[in-house]
C-alpha cells in the first residue's frame, strides 16, 4: 500500500542556515514524488516533482530533493533559509493511483 | 488559466444549517479533489471524481456529507445538517491524471458555532 512518512512535525531552523526536510514513502511501482508547500491561510502550493531522470530535482524558491530509490526517500534542501520560509511542508506520492500526502512538516526560521 | 475556484472563501454558520461549498476546477483536468484540513487530523481526501464520475468517496465521514459534480466545470460539497465538528478548511484540487501534480484552490475555511 502506498504511504508517506514525515518523521519531523515541526523543525526550527535560523535563517541563513540550510535546511533538509525527510520524507520517506512506501510504493509497488515507480513513484512520483512531490513537495509541496502551504504558507499560513493558503492553499498547497507545488514546489518540485520527481517523475522519471536525473535523481536530483529543483524547484521552485530555491528549493530542491533528491530521490534515493535504495532508501525510499525523497528529501528537500535549502542551502540558505530565508524568513519567509516559514510554513509547512507535505511530501505527497503518486502515480498510477490517486496521490497520498504525508501529515506534514512545520517549519520555523529563528531570526 | 484562472486555477481552481472555491467560493465562498470563509462560511460561518450555526449547527443543523445547510451548507454548500462550490468549486471550478482548471479546465481541461480531468480529476477533481475535495479535502479537508484540521488540526487534529491533518490533510484527509473526502472524494474525488474522474470524468464527473465519483471514483473513491470512502473518506467522506457520513452520510451527512455529499459531493457532486453536475459537469466537468462545476462540484459542490454539501454538509447536511452541519455541526460544530466539521469546522475546518475544506480545499478543491484538480489534475489531468490521477496520480500526477494537483493545483489546489485557495480553500473555504468552515465554521459551524
Amino acid at each position: 500500500a502506498q504511504s508517506v512518512t514525515q518523521p519531523d512535525i515541526h523543525i526550527t531552523v535560523s535563517e541563513g542556515a540550510s535546511l533538509e526536510l525527510r520524507c520517506n514513502y512506501s510504493y509497488g511501482a515507480t513513484p512520483y514524488l512531490f513537495w509541496y508547500v502551504q504558507s499560513p491561510g493558503q492553499g498547497l502550493q507545488l514546489l518540485l516533482k520527481y517523475f522519471s531522470g536525473d535523481t536530483l530535482v529543483q524547484g521552485i524558491k530555491g528549493f530542491e530533493a533528491e530521490f534515493k530509490r535504495s532508501q525510499s526517500s525523497f528529501n528537500l534542501r535549502k542551502p540558505s533559509v530565508h524568513w519567509s520560509d516559514a510554513a509547512e511542508y507535505f511530501c505527497a506520492v503518486g502515480g498510477a493511483s490517486k496521490i497520498i500526502f504525508g501529515s506534514g512538516t512545520r517549519l520555523s526560521i529563528r531570526p | 488559466d484562472a486555477g481552481v475556484i472555491q467560493s465562498p472563501r470563509h462560511e460561518v454558520t450555526e449547527m443543523g444549517q445547510e451548507v454548500t461549498l462550490r468549486c471550478k476546477p482548471i479546465s481541461g483536468h480531468d480529476y477533481l479533489f475535495w479535502y479537508r484540513q484540521t488540526m487534529m487530523r491533518g490533510l484527509e481526501l473526502l472524494i474525488y471524481f474522474n470524468n464527473n464520475v465519483p471514483i473513491d468517496d470512502s473518506g467522506m465521514p457520513e452520510d451527512r456529507f455529499s459531493a457532486k459534480m453536475p459537469n466537468a466545470s462545476f462540484s459542490t460539497l454539501k454538509i447536511q445538517p452541519s455541526e460544530p465538528r466539521d469546522s475546518a478548511v475544506y480545499f478543491c484540487a484538480s489534475s489531468l491524471v490521477v496520480g500526477n501534480e494537483q493545483f489546489f484552490g485557495p480553500g473555504t475555511r468552515l465554521t459551524v458555532l
